[in-house]
């Protein structure tokens, strides 16, 4: 079955550290998203792509980057990770036009910065 | 963009119909009406999808009166497992995900 897998699932990292989070889909959508959940705020939008090479920056992009190679793979790096950027985050993916627009997400990667 | 409110938070008995409602009084005529379930520690996961009248799936029935400026979703017959937080989204996504907003949703507590 196709899935959308989000590692690691856990993980803890210090102020200033580099840190990456792996998104990776198998159901070749050509869309894929990140997010981030924070108490109080529902999810925000971080950075999204349309396609390979395509990278855009959402409502909370400051801090974030994202490179797309691939249609499998939206990595998503924290140059110099800060307290702030404490959070659940999930990647999601959706099939490229269409009026459905369904958004599938993975588990979510939770992230504390110490 | 069709900015959502709905209820912060509903609790309701086992076995009965729940209803909720979200208001989207600036919905644009090439707007749809999505809803998202999320339980604790996981993703969200896509419910159901209407632009007008009423839909119906195995999970749930949309409900959208003939102005659209409101929805509503109804879960027949809860259990526990429908304990969860449900999102109103209102948008076009012929032009794309991002432009979906995911509000605070509403938290359903089901008692046993």
């Amino acid at each position: 079955d196709a899935e959308i897998t989000q590692s690691p699932r856990h993980k803890i990292t210090e102020t200033g550290r580099q840190v990456t989070l792996a998104c990776h889909q198998t159901w070749n959508h050509n869309n894929m998203f990140w997010y981030r959940q924070d108490l109080g705020h529902g999810l925000r939008l971080i950075h999204y792509s349309y396609g390979v090479q395509d990278t855009n920056k959402g409502e909370v992009s400051d801090g974030y980057s994202v490179s797309r190679s691939n249609t499998e793979d939206l990595p998503l790096t924290l140059e110099s990770a800060a307290s702030s950027q404490t959070s659940v985050y999930f990647c999601a993916s959706s099939a490229a036009g269409g009026r459905t627009g369904e958004l599938f997400f993975g588990e979510g990667s939770r992230l504390t910065v110490l | 963009l069709a900015k959502t409110t709905q209820p912060i938070s509903m609790d309701s008995y086992e076995g009965q119909e729940v209803n909720i409602t979200c208001s989207h009084n600036n919905i644009a005529t090439n707007d749809y009406i999505t809803w998202y379930q999320q339980f604790p520690s996981q993703g969200p996961r896509f419910i159901i999808q209407g632009y007008k009248t009423k839909v119906t799936n195995e999970v749930a029935s949309l409900f959208i009166p003939a102005d659209r400026k409101s929805s509503t979703l109804s879960l027949p017959r809860v259990s526990l497992s429908d304990t969860a937080v449900y999102y109103c989204l209102v948008g076009d996504t012929n032009f794309g995900n991002e432009k979906l907003t995911f509000g605070t949703g509403t938290r359903l507590t089901i008692i046993p």
